[in-house]
């Protein structure tokens, strides 16, 4: 019962360096995302994927960039890290985008500290 | 103004009480509502869906108010297990789900 795995957990990175948050889904969802949560602001999104293919920019896409590598996998790059970048992300599915159940399958969430 | 407002709380009730959270959103061509569960440290989780006609699921009770645009949720007879933060959730036009910053609740003994 994976449902969706992402990697790693915890981060530490010093401004300006770079890395990739790995996603993965094994329900055969169609739609990926990727959200940040920081105290008292909720969940942004910040891209995502309705299908395979294609990827579309959310509420917060500054300073990252994605690739829907196949249908289960969606990864987020932070291309020169900035402390405003400290947060919790975390990666989401869903059958359909914006499927009308509501249900976003969510992973575990990985935390970045960027000093 | 955000898209969807919630009082931060946090809410500190004793065990078997009753409490609701409201939730308002700033978009009247909002479609769906929900709310989700979200445990300290961990992923949030679909606590239920909120229809028009107002919804129960055990001692959850889910109901939308579209005129003042906002929703609410009442928990019954509180467990220990409830606390956890709130989180309301609106779909948009686009089909993208947009999160409140969550009402945190503690249960106490």
């Amino acid at each position: 019962n994976a449902g969706v795995t992402q990697t790693p957990k915890f981060q530490v990175l010093k401004t300006g360096q770079s890395m990739t948050l790995q996603c993965a889904q094994d329900m055969n969802h169609n739609s990926m995302y990727w959200y940040r949560q920081d105290p008292g602001m909720g969940l942004r999104l910040i891209y995502y994927s309705a299908s395979e293919g294609t990827t579309d920019k959310g509420e917060v896409p500054n300073g990252y960039n994605v690739s829907r590598l196949n249908k289960r996998e969606f990864s987020l790059r932070l291309e020169s890290a900035a402390p405003s970048q400290t947060s919790v992300y975390f990666c989401a599915s869903s059958e359909f985008p914006g499927s009308n159940t509501g249900e976003l399958f969510f992973g575990e969430g990985s935390r970045l500290t960027v000093l | 103004r955000k898209e969807v407002e919630q009082d931060p709380g946090p809410f500190n009730v004793p065990e078997g009480a009753t409490v609701a959270f409201n939730c308002t959103y700033s978009n009247s061509a909002s479609q769906s509502f929900f709310w989700y569960r979200q445990d300290c440290r961990k992923e949030p989780k679909l606590l239920m869906s909120v229809y028009s006609s107002g919804n129960e699921d055990g001692r959850f009770t889910a109901q939308l108010n579209r005129a003042s645009q906002y929703i609410s949720l009442l928990i019954r007879d509180s467990k220990l297990s409830d606390s956890a933060t709130y989180l309301c959730v609106v779909k948009q036009a686009g089909n993208m789900l947009t999160f409140g910053g969550g009402t945190r609740l503690m249960v106490k003994p």
